[in-house]
């Protein structure tokens, strides 16, 4: 079946950039999400990318696609405290109407 | 403001005893879904509606109950027959069947005394 995978948590300063890294194995996917959850809250989607792209931005965030590795990146630009919560990475796999497959959530702790 | 609404916020079930998590949207959104969230792991797929009377299950389906009454509301039962169901519960929608930009609730933590 399909499996996506994450590291589990990540450390960064104010103000630094941060990468967090998703790995997927399912080659059909035709869209792939990074969605936001904050403490004790529901996710909120963040941004996603078609599988014929290999780069979108949009304002602070940059997503990078490898489709031939498999591996997808968020890179989150002057990370700030705010942007402290978990980051879900999700492919929609067969394309199975809304059969997303979620990762294990990386875990964003921005230092001062 | 439109959006999902989840309640109760935390939940305790007592053995043997049902409980049920309520989901209500006022998106006009047609398809709705209930997952599961155990601390590191991802999210899993419990239940999901793509319209009004109609449901499917999920991957871990097994010990849970839904209905879909009313294009707004999508109620989750949580059986005796769920052995482990510590958790946190999230409801969410999307637009239509095949749009995976998904809305959430803010979720309802569920405990077994």
């Amino acid at each position: 079946g399909e499996d996506v995978e994450q590291s589990l948590f990540l450390s960064v300063r104010e103000g630094d950039s941060s990468v967090i890294n998703c790995t997927y194995t399912d080659s059909s996917s035709t869209y792939l999400y990074w969605y936001k959850q904050e403490p004790g809250a529901g996710l909120q989607l963040l941004t996603y990318i078609f599988s014929n792209m290999d780069m979108k931005q949009d304002q602070r965030l940059t997503v990078l696609l490898n489709k031939k590795d498999k591996h997808l990146s968020l890179r989150i630009a002057d990370t700030q405290t705010g942007d402290s919560a978990i980051y879900f990475c999700a492919e929609n796999g067969t394309g199975t109407a809304s059969k997303l497959t979620f990762g294990t959530g990386t875990r964003l702790q921005v230092t001062l | 403001d439109g959006g999902i609404t989840q309640s109760p916020k935390y939940l305790f079930r007592k053995e043997g005893q049902n409980v049920t998590l309520s989901c209500e949207q006022n998106l006009n959104h047609d398809a709705m879904y209930w997952y599961r969230q155990d601390p590191g792991q991802g999210l899993r797929l419990i239940y999901y509606s793509q319209i009004v009377n109609d449901f499917q299950k999920g991957d871990i389906a097994e010990g849970y109950s839904v209905s879909r009454e009313k294009k707004e509301s999508f109620p989750l039962t949580v059986t005796s027959a769920q052995k482990n169901p510590t958790a946190f519960y999230l409801c969410a929608s999307s637009i239509s069947r095949g749009d995976e930009k998904l809305f959430f609730g803010s979720g309802t933590q569920l405990s077994v005394l």
